[in-house]
C-alpha cells in the first residue's frame, strides 16, 4: 500500500502570509504512459464533506480561487495558499489515486 | 448540478447490519465509477469501496473486505453500501464520492455527499 505522510500536521499563518503543506508518498504516483501524477489535494471544513481544490498535482478545479496552487512529482508534493484568508481556515488532505486510494493525515491551518 | 443525497445512517449494534444509499442527479449516473469513504469521528478520511459502471465489479478496503457490500442501480440513479457484521471501528461518517473522469479509469473524487453517520454501539 503507499502511504501518504503530510507536514506540517498544524500550521499557523498570518493572514495575507502565504501557507505551504507538503505531502510525501512511499512510492512514486506519476504514471509514465500519461505523465501524470495521480495526487490531488481536498479541504475540509467543520461539518461539510471534503473539497476538491487540485488534481494531477497541479490542476486547479473549477471554481477554485487562483490563490491555491499545486506542485511537485512523483513522490513529493506541495499546496500552496499564497495569501491566506480567513475562509481557507480548514483542514487539508493530500489524496494518491495511482493504487486504490490513500489519503494523508490531514494538515490543520489556522489564522495566527 | 451535481447532487448526491445520502440516507441510511444511524446507531447499530455491533455485529449489526446496516444498508446506506446514495441518490445521485444532475450527471450520467452510469458513466461514472462511485465509491464510499468514510471518517472516524476526529480523525482523517478513508477510501473503504468502489464499483465500476456496470457493478460488475467492485473493490473493497482490507478493513471492510468480506463484511461490506457496495452495489448500484443504473435505471435509480442509486448507490449503496450493505455493511455486516458491523464493529466498533465502523463508526464513522461515510460519504459517498462521484469520480471526476467518465468511464473505468483511474480517477480522484470530484464530489462527495454530504455524509451519513453510522455509530457502532451497545
Amino acid at each position: 500500500d503507499i502511504v501518504m505522510t503530510q507536514s506540517p500536521d498544524s500550521l499557523a499563518v498570518s493572514l495575507g502570509e502565504r501557507a505551504t503543506i507538503n505531502c510525501k508518498s512511499s512510492q512514486s504516483v506519476l504514471y509514465s504512459s500519461s505523465n501524470k501524477n495521480h495526487l490531488a489535494w481536498y479541504q475540509q471544513k467543520p461539518g461539510q464533506p471534503p473539497k476538491l481544490l487540485i488534481y494531477w498535482a497541479s490542476t486547479r478545479e473549477s471554481g477554485v480561487p487562483d490563490r491555491f496552487s499545486g506542485s511537485g512529482s512523483g513522490t513529493d508534493f506541495t499546496l500552496t495558499i499564497s495569501s491566506l484568508q480567513a475562509e481557507d481556515v480548514a483542514v487539508y488532505y493530500c489524496l494518491q489515486f495511482y493504487n486504490t486510494y490513500t489519503f494523508g493525515q490531514g494538515t490543520k491551518l489556522e489564522i495566527k | 448540478e451535481v447532487q448526491l443525497l445520502q440516507s441510511g445512517g444511524g446507531l447499530v449494534q455491533p455485529g449489526g447490519s446496516l444498508r446506506l444509499s446514495c441518490a445521485a442527479s444532475g450527471f450520467t449516473f452510469s458513466s461514472y465509477v462511485m465509491s464510499w469513504v468514510r471518517q472516524a469521528p476526529g480523525k482523517g478520511l478513508e477510501w473503504v469501496s468502489s464499483i465500476s459502471l456496470s457493478g460488475a465489479a467492485t473493490y473493497y478496503a482490507d478493513s471492510v473486505k468480506g463484511r461490506f457490500a457496495v452495489s448500484r442501480d443504473n435505471s435509480k440513479n442509486m448507490l449503496y453500501l450493505q455493511m455486516n457484521s458491523l464493529r466498533a471501528e465502523d463508526t464513522a461518517i461515510y460519504f459517498c464520492a462521484k469520480r471526476g473522469c467518465i468511464g473505468d479509469v483511474i480517477c480522484y473524487f470530484e464530489y462527495w455527499g454530504q455524509g451519513t453517520r453510522v455509530t457502532v454501539s451497545s
